[in-house]
């Protein structure tokens, strides 16, 4: 069955403290591997995919990278505009365009 | 160019009743999506669409029905509503290669 898993569930951090997000899966042929960002209340936003291990996509001060069996969003010197719940996602190679989701990061930078 | 639009926004009802759910896209996209969002179970896929006219079944479908008679609309119905299906849903649109496009949400409660 696949299963992505994200950790921490939750993160505090100071203004401008980078950290690290993780989400590991156990998808059946990883077609590929997104991240999005959802605020409080609204739908969750795409930020990015990544199709091969060893590929790294950056915007603003995320970046976001993939190994054969995790994902990791990178956030350097994060800003209160930063907090939000960080969530991925994993694609098979077969099933229709199915994405699972994992439970997501909840983030919040203190300023 | 909208995007994804959802009406309601918001919506309570009793348990019994029924309401259906309109999802919108101006993307031209084929694979339109039904997702719900409880807390610690992260997004699970109710029903989703590769086109006008086709419907499938997702990881959650008992209790809802669906219907694409037109490519840039995907209803979800819900005929008799229980206090389980209170939840936030969201409708998706795959864009390519595979990226999903999300509304802002339905609020739905059941009393």
């Amino acid at each position: 069955e696949d299963q992505v898993t994200q950790s921490p569930e939750a993160l505090r951090l100071q203004e401008g403290e980078s950290s690290s997000l993780n989400c590991s899966y156990t998808v059946s042929g990883l077609r590929g591997l997104f991240w999005y960002r959802q605020d409080p209340g609204k739908g969750p936003e795409f930020l990015f995919t990544l199709y091969s291990a060893g590929e790294e996509k950056e915007k603003e001060r995320l970046k976001a990278t993939l190994t054969k069996k995790e994902s990791f969003l990178h956030i350097t010197a994060p800003k209160p505009e930063d907090s939000a719940t960080y969530l991925c996602a994993g694609l098979p190679n077969f099933g229709n365009e199915k994405l699972t989701f994992g439970t997501g990061t909840r983030l919040t930078i203190i300023p | 160019n909208a995007g994804v639009t959802q009406t309601p926004k918001f919506r309570v009802l009793k348990t019994g009743q029924s309401m259906t759910l309109l999802c919108a896209q101006d993307m031209n996209h084929e694979y339109m999506y039904w997702y719900r969002q409880d807390p610690g179970m992260g997004l699970r896929l109710i029903h989703y669409s590769v086109g006008e006219g086709t419907t499938a079944k997702g990881e959650v479908p008992d209790g809802y029905n669906v219907s694409r008679l037109k490519k840039q609309n995907f209803l979800l119905g819900l005929e008799s509503a229980a206090p389980s299906q209170t939840s936030v849903y969201f409708c998706a649109s795959r864009g390519l290669p595979h990226e999903q496009f999300f509304g802002p949400g339905t609020r739905l409660t059941v009393l």
